[in-house]
């Protein structure tokens, strides 16, 4: 993947809605996808992560992405958010041609009661 | 319990002073990295290893110095600190580059006064 944008800096939304977190990217070849999530104060954690075989896939806290190839897109979705989703959330890609893993700027969710 | 652990969370420091920020983990993974975070710039890499006395430069190596010497250390050394080295650092790691989620430490913040 030679480039990861994530096109909203921050996402602002009220409690109980549903998100959509926007990441595209740039490769001409098969890649692998990951959500990653940052609490505050805190290192990240997988959220979910896209391999091969069904172009949606379930994270942990009720997140899910689907992997769309003719886009380049992999956007993170969640039907109702809480409190407890603020955090800062990271894109990545790795091609399956070479070993780097490439990162967008990050998306901050910010939840508003 | 797995984990990547990271010392010191908080460290200042003045410029010129050589530092070392520690990252150990304990699940006998091959692949070990380290990231700084700044605002905006979302996730930099500064060197990788991909196993014990192979490493390699990352994406913004200049001022960083790395040793892997066993399989589960992986020290960021900073010979000569300066101030647009204050950063919030992470040290990851995997068992497989390409495919495999990395596992974060809970972050370093560096300040160089």
């Amino acid at each position: 993947a030679q480039s990861v944008t994530q096109l909203d800096s921050q996402v602002p939304v009220f409690e109980e809605a549903p998100v959509e977190l926007r990441c595209n990217y740039s490769s001409s070849v098969s890649v692998y996808l990951f959500w990653y999530v940052q609490y505050p104060n805190q290192g990240l954690q997988l959220l979910l992560k896209y391999l091969s075989g069904s172009t949606l896939v379930k994270g942990i806290n009720g997140f899910e992405a689907e992997f769309n190839k003719s886009q380049t897109s992999f956007h993170l979705r969640k039907p109702s958010v809480h409190i407890s989703d603020t955090a800062e959330y990271f894109c990545a890609v790795s091609e399956d041609s070479n070993y780097q893993l490439i990162w967008g700027a990050g998306t901050k969710l910010i939840i508003k009661p | 319990e797995a984990q990547v652990t990271q010392n010191p969370r908080y460290l200042i420091t003045v410029t010129g002073k050589k530092l070392t920020v520690t990252c150990s983990q304990n699940m006998n993974h091959e692949y070990m990295s380290w990231y700084r975070q700044d605002p905006g710039l979302g996730l930099r890499q500064i060197y990788y290893s991909m196993n014990v006395e192979v490493t390699d430069k990352g994406d913004v190596p200049e001022g960083y110095k790395v040793s892997r010497k066993e399989k589960r250390n992986f020290p960021l050394i900073l010979e000569s600190p300066s101030p647009n080295q204050t950063s919030l650092y992470f040290c990851a790691s995997s068992f497989h580059r390409l495919n495999s989620p990395l596992h974060f430490g809970n972050g370093t913040r560096l300040t160089v006064t």
